[in-house]
């Protein structure tokens, strides 16, 4: 079974430009997680979609948004980009609803914002 | 607050040699507990988690982690070292429906020494 794939792997965009990221769950994984991880702030959780629905979300400004397909995957968009939105971009899909359910990372997507 | 300290920035052993990260968290509900690891430039691989029952738990790569309620901590072990063990390496918690939202610790570097 594939894993979880994010487009593109890397980007380079200059401040005030938008961006946005895409990210295909594991086949049968129905909710999709977004993750920041800078070296200075770790690992932080951005927002959760299930069944096309924002389910969570972490403390980021509204410039921070995403949506999810019927198909489960997943676009995440950051507007008015700032310097300090450089970060590495990680996607995780997981299924819904069962106790033992588990999320599986994708690679990534580096963006640099110069 | 909910949180998870790794206490150790970097770790460096020597091939053959024990290892054992430190993971302690601080969290309202029943925790979900997981050791994910890193390498440089890529997602987070899953090494093991910890929903309940037996405290010991066996994870990929012969890895092993241990869920200590009294002392809030879930440390990562492995007998014996391999080079390519070297890489980076987070706990982290979640609950009973928010597996999709969980809350890293900043990570352990592992060094291998030859």
């Amino acid at each position: 079974k594939a894993g979880v794939t994010q487009t593109p792997r890397y980007l380079i965009k200059t401040r005030g430009q938008q961006v946005t990221l895409s990210c295909s769950p594991i086949s049968g994984h129905r909710s999709v997680s977004w993750y920041q991880q800078t070296p200075g702030q770790g690992l932080q959780f951005l927002f959760e979609y299930f069944s096309e629905t924002q389910r969570n979300k972490g403390n980021f400004p509204g410039r921070f948004s995403g949506r999810q397909f019927s198909n489960s995957r997943s676009e995440m968009n950051v507007s008015t980009l700032e310097l300090g939105d450089s970060a590495l971009y990680l996607c995780a899909s997981r299924n819904w609803g069962e106790w033992t359910d588990t999320q599986y990372f994708g690679p990534g997507t580096r963006l640099t914002v110069l | 607050a909910q949180s998870v300290t790794q206490p150790d920035i970097h770790i460096t052993v020597s091939e053959g040699a024990s290892l054992e990260l430190r993971c302690n968290y601080s969290y309202g509900a029943t925790p979900y507990l997981f050791w994910y690891v890193q390498s440089p430039g890529q997602g987070l691989q899953l090494l093991l988690k910890y929903f309940s029952g037996d405290t010991l738990v066996q994870g990929i790569k012969g890895f092993e982690a241990e869920f200590k309620r009294s002392q809030s901590s879930f440390n990562l072990r492995k007998p014996s070292v391999h080079w390519s063990d070297a890489a980076e390496y987070f706990c982290a918690v979640g609950a009973r429906g928010s597996q999709g939202n969980l809350i890293f610790g900043k990570g352990t570097k592992l060094s291998v020494k030859p």
